[in-house]
């Protein structure tokens, strides 16, 4: 059974980096099956794809992100990471880290549970 | 791409049929998934490629559309489904979801 947990700060100032990481069990991140995801649901934009990593660090980011975002991985352990900067009250959500298998024909079957991320001073 | 969703919200009783619609700005052949999220958890997936009931679905869900329209519908509307439900393409990026259709079982 596949595992994903969001970690990170629950409360960013605004202008400030939020940094948030997912661990993975289960399945191998680096294994070339799946796009490994961050989506995020907002009040004002409801449920957003935020981006991905693939294959040894191909990303692919929302064109609406893009310039704030960066999505890393640590393959040795097992985890990915999102990292938005001069984040807004816009920004306050639950992030979600979840996978998108490449073959399948389907997207995002297992997901974290969520981590509440609040912009705030 | 932009898909839309109606209703907002609905009100039905148990065994009731219950339909959802997803409209698709721009046509997405079948790439569309169905969602499912209770208050506090993570969205489940439900449907994808239009039709296909994935893993563990109860029989009661149903899609259907291909194109630009497409619809869920729960057949005997069960008091578990209270819940809120996103259609999502996945045809091109960005992938984009639904705003959502909030169920409720009277």
């Amino acid at each position: 059974q596949v595992q994903l947990q969001e970690s990170g700060p629950g409360l960013v100032k605004p202008s400030q980096t939020l940094s948030l990481t997912c661990s993975v069990s289960g399945d191998s991140i680096n294994s070339g099956g799946s796009y490994w995801t961050w989506v995020r649901q907002t009040p004002g934009q409801g449920l957003e794809w935020i981006g991905y990593i693939y294959d040894r660090g191909s990303t692919n980011y929302n064109p609406a992100l893009k310039s704030r975002l960066t999505i890393s991985a640590d393959y040795s352990n097992n985890k990915f990471s999102l990292r938005l900067t001069s984040v807004t009250a816009a920004d306050t959500g639950v992030y979600f880290c979840t996978r998108d298998p490449i073959d399948g024909g389907f997207s995002f079957d297992f997901w974290g549970r969520g981590i509440r991320v609040t912009v705030s001073s | 791409i932009q898909m839309t969703q109606s209703p907002s919200s609905l009100s039905a009783s148990v065994g009731d049929r219950v339909t959802i619609t997803c409209r698709a700005s721009r046509a997405i052949r079948n790439d569309l998934g169905w969602f499912q999220q209770k208050p506090g958890e993570a969205p489940k997936l439900l449907i994808h490629g239009s039709f296909n009931l994935h893993t563990g679905v109860p029989s009661r869900f149903r899609g259907n559309g291909a194109g630009t329209d497409f619809t869920l519908t729960i057949t005997s509307l069960q008091p578990e489904d209270s819940a809120t439900y996103y259609c999502l393409q996945d045809y091109s990026y960005p992938r984009t979801f639904g705003q959502g259709t909030k169920v409720e079982v009277k």
